[in-house]
This record gives C-alpha cells, structure tokens and sequence, in this order.
C-alpha cells in the first residue's frame, strides 16, 4: 500500500534513447509533481500537475515530456537522453495549498 | 525571491540532542517541511509545520518556526546512529504553485 510509487527504480541506457518513468499516488492528492536530484543532492522542481493540468513546466528541455492519463497518474518521458540526465527523478504528491508532500522513492537514471 | 539555506555538515554524538536550521527568504511561505535522505534512499517526509505555527513537537522530533526571523529548526532527541542522513528543509508557496523550494541539505553524522 505505498502512498507513492514510481517505476523503475533504476534505468541504465544509451544516450539517444528515449525512456519513461511512470509514477501513481494512491493518497488521494489533487497535484503530482517531478523533482530532480543532481549529483550534488540539489533538489529542483521540473513540472507540477493539478488534476491532469500543468501548472509548473520550471524551464526544463522540451526532451521532457510530462503526461498525466488522471489525477493519480503522473508519468515523464524523456527523448534522445544525454549525459547530463542523469539524475535521480522524484515523484511527488501533495494536498491542496502544498500540504501533505509525499515524495516517492526515485528513479536513478544513468545515461551512458 | 524563493531562497532556503542550511549548514551543510552536523556531527553529534549518540543520545545528544541535535539541532539543524535551516533560513529562508520568502514571508509567504504556506508550508515548511523536514525531510529526511539516507544514502541511496528516496525522501522520507518527517514533519511539516504550517506557517501560522510556531512549533510543532512528534516524539523526538521538535521543530520552531520564527517567522520574524525566517528561521526554521530541526531538534532530535536522544540522537541515534539511525539517524545519520541528510536532511532537507524545504518550503512551499501558494503563490508559486506550491512548489516545494528545498535549502541544499544538512548532512548530519551521528557518532556513537
């Protein structure tokens, strides 16, 4: 019964290749969200959904493709994946007025 | 402007109490939130505090917000070498949609 989870856990590919990472929220939230994690542990917001509609697309490269099928699903697809995406990407979950951010356990992407 | 900082390294001995603070720059802040990283994990939530509090206490966990100040603090006590980890501070703003800002992490170390 995990309130937020994301699939794969890990993901090792080419640069070049386009690959996605699925998230679901089982809390009953409203706005979903994707974060990234550099290398460095810095953490930034890259899009945030509230009920299927975008709300933040936070200057991130139009390689990113954010889908959300309904409020419980968010899933990020990623074409012709360079070097510099790799990264550790979090799904999140919140309330209305951002409480209640739940985050799920990640997906490191490693492009080789 | 959306700005949140913290120390970047915390050492304390087991069963002291720890304290990690953590400054932010905007008063309009709606929700202020702990989270915390162990190695190669995702983000645990641990408490988060609405901005109309002062402080907020669960088990071992304090936190106190001064708002004057912009100043949020962690305490732990009784700190156990489980609790070695990074810790995030983070805060969300309605009027940005409610995107969570994170400060850059306090690494904290828990020597026994």
């Amino acid at each position: 019964d995990t309130a937020v989870s994301q699939t794969p856990k890990y993901l090792v590919t080419q640069m070049g290749n386009d690959k996605s990472i699925k998230c679901e929220q089982n809390l009953g939230h409203d706005t979903m969200y994707w974060y990234k994690q550099d290398s460095k542990k810095f953490l930034k917001i890259m899009f945030s959904y509230n009920n299927k509609e975008l709300i933040i697309n936070e200057t991130v490269p139009n390689r990113f493709s954010p889908k959300s099928p309904d409020k419980a699903h968010l899933n990020l697809h990623i074409n012709s994946l360079e070097l510099g995406d790799s990264a550790v990407y979090f799904c999140a979950s919140s309330q209305p007025q951002g409480a209640g951010y739940t985050f799920g356990s990640g997906t490191r992407l490693t492009v080789v | 402007g959306e700005d949140v900082e913290q120390s970047l390294f915390l050492s304390v001995r087991e069963g002291d109490s720890s304290v990690i603070n953590c400054t932010y720059t905007d008063s309009s802040s709606t929700y202020l939130y702990w989270y915390k990283q162990e190695p190669g994990a995702g983000l645990q939530l641990l408490t988060y505090i609405f901005s109309n509090m002062d402080m907020k206490q669960d088990q071992r966990l304090t936190v106190l917000l001064n708002k004057k100040d912009k100043h949020l603090s962690l305490r732990i006590a009784d700190t156990q070498t489980g609790d070695s980890a990074i810790y995030f501070c983070a805060e969300t703003i309605k009027a940005a949609g409610n995107k969570l800002t994170f400060g850059g992490g306090t690494r904290v170390l828990v020597k026994p």
